[in-house]
């Protein structure tokens, strides 16, 4: 099955840019990268996907390396209300509907 | 994007009983899915439920301890069988937004502890 290694946890200051790598080096070419949060007592958050090419929403950037075996959710500029744990997910191409969750990045921001 | 209401939230069951979790959807989805959260874990793909066929399980779930009905395209229901202690966790269901605009809905869960 696809794979996601991410770092279990990160931290960061409030107002600074937060980069949030994950590695998935068994991707398939037509699988998309979606990242989730999930804030405490809540079912996880859509974030962003993409497949190939970085993209931008008003949540938050998705680089993508060009041989896509990783990738970088970007969040430009922290909130407290950011804090969560991430995870970085496939889906789509030989994995159609279903989302194969790593462990997650536990990010913590500061005041 | 769509919205998912779950119930119930929470739950505590006696071992041996059964819960059933119910999942309604604002729109119609070709397909839902059901993921079981442990305690201080990740989420793991139970089943992908296509209405008015058979759910399809992931490997180490299986139809008698995790039966799902699918009935139309709004709305599905996990039973949660013969329960024990190690049920315990968060369930909840999902869906894909037409056209993965929005990529995977999910609702808030349904808290499980059985004592």
């Amino acid at each position: 099955d696809a794979k996601t290694t991410q770092p279990n946890s990160m931290e960061s200051n409030e107002e600074e840019p937060v980069h949030l790598p994950c590695n998935h080096s068994t991707i398939s070419g037509t699988d998309y990268i979606h990242w989730y949060r999930q804030l405490p007592s809540q079912g996880p958050e859509y974030v962003i996907h993409g497949l190939t090419s970085n993209v931008n929403n008003r949540m938050a950037s998705l680089a993508i390396a060009e041989d896509r075996k990783s990738s970088t959710l970007i969040l430009h500029r922290a909130t407290l209300r950011d804090a969560a744990v991430y995870y970085c997910t496939f889906a789509g191409g030989t994995s159609y509907g279903k989302l194969t969750f790593g462990q997650g990045t536990i990010l913590t921001v500061h005041p | 994007s769509a919205v998912i209401s779950q119930k119930p939230s929470r739950d505590i069951c006696q071992r041996g009983t059964s819960l059933t979790i119910q999942c309604q959807v604002d729109s119609q989805v070709t397909m839902m899915f059901w993921y079981r959260q442990q305690p201080g874990q990740s989420l793991t793909l139970i089943a992908t439920a296509n209405q008015g066929s058979e759910a399809t399980y992931e490997s180490g779930f299986v139809i008698d301890k995790f039966p799902i009905s699918r009935p139309n395209l709004t709305f599905s229901t996990l039973t949660v069988s013969n329960m024990s202690p190690e049920d315990s966790s968060i369930y909840l269901c999902s869906v894909e937004v037409p056209k993965a605009i929005y990529g995977y809905t999910f609702g808030s869960g349904t808290r499980l502890t059985v004592v």
